[in-house]
């Protein structure tokens, strides 16, 4: 059964500051990996989605690497604003639409 | 524009009632999804769809029904059985070929029992 850790649960930063958010899964075969923003009380917004035979995806400010043989992804969130303030949330999918395992997120608050 | 439309925003249900969260996608996606989030637990799976007149139970169905008459809508009914209905409930689609595409998240309803 595949489990998605992510670490650390929160994080504060000063506006400005370039910042990492981890994902870790335990199977590393996986299809794809999706990151996804949420602000309180909101859906979930993709950012960015990696296949497998992927390394990165770029969009804007982020950047999301995956390292399958490792099971971990990161997204790399630079020039941090405070707009950027948001539960991030990476979902791993394992194989088939259906089999879509999600982290409890990272909950990031960026200082003005 | 494409997207998934839940409806109603908030819903207060009264002891031993029975309410529906409504869910529409004009995205032509195949499989539909119902997810609860609570805090601290992230989301977990209550019922997903691959195809019309079809679905199938997810890791916490119980309380729960579903239907898919049509492509684009997949209700979801919180029955009195729910014990502890209050939560936030996020619809999604996606595609089910070989690639994917990744998920789509409607904007959530917030389900409190009064």
């Amino acid at each position: 059964k595949q489990e998605v850790t992510q670490i650390p649960a929160a994080l504060s930063v000063p506006e400005g500051e370039n910042l990492v958010l981890n994902c870790s899964f335990t199977d590393s075969a996986i299809y794809n990996l999706q990151w996804f923003r949420q602000d309180p009380g909101k859906g979930l917004t993709s950012l960015l989605l990696i296949q497998s035979s992927q390394r990165e995806q770029t969009s804007g400010r982020l950047n999301a690497s995956l390292d399958k043989s490792s099971g971990r992804s990161t997204l790399y969130i630079a020039a941090s604003q405070p707009g950027d303030s948001a539960t991030y949330l990476c979902a791993v999918n394992s194989g088939g639409y259906q089999k879509v395992t999600f982290g409890t997120g990272t909950k990031l608050q960026v200082i003005p | 524009d494409g997207g998934i439309t839940q409806s109603p925003k908030y819903l207060f249900r009264k002891e031993g009632q029975n309410v529906t969260l409504s869910c529409e996608q004009n995205l032509n996606h195949d499989a539909m999804y119902w997810y609860r989030q609570d805090p601290g637990q992230g989301l977990r799976l209550i019922y997903y769809s691959q195809i019309v007149n079809d679905f199938q139970k997810g890791d916490i169905a119980e309380g729960y029904s579903v239907s898919r008459e049509k492509k684009e809508s997949f209700p979801l009914t919180v029955t009195s059985a729910q014990k502890n209905p209050t939560a936030f409930y996020l619809c999604a689609s996606s595609t089910t070929g070989i690639t994917s595409y990744g998920y789509t998240f409607g904007s959530g309803t917030r389900l409190t029992v009064v």
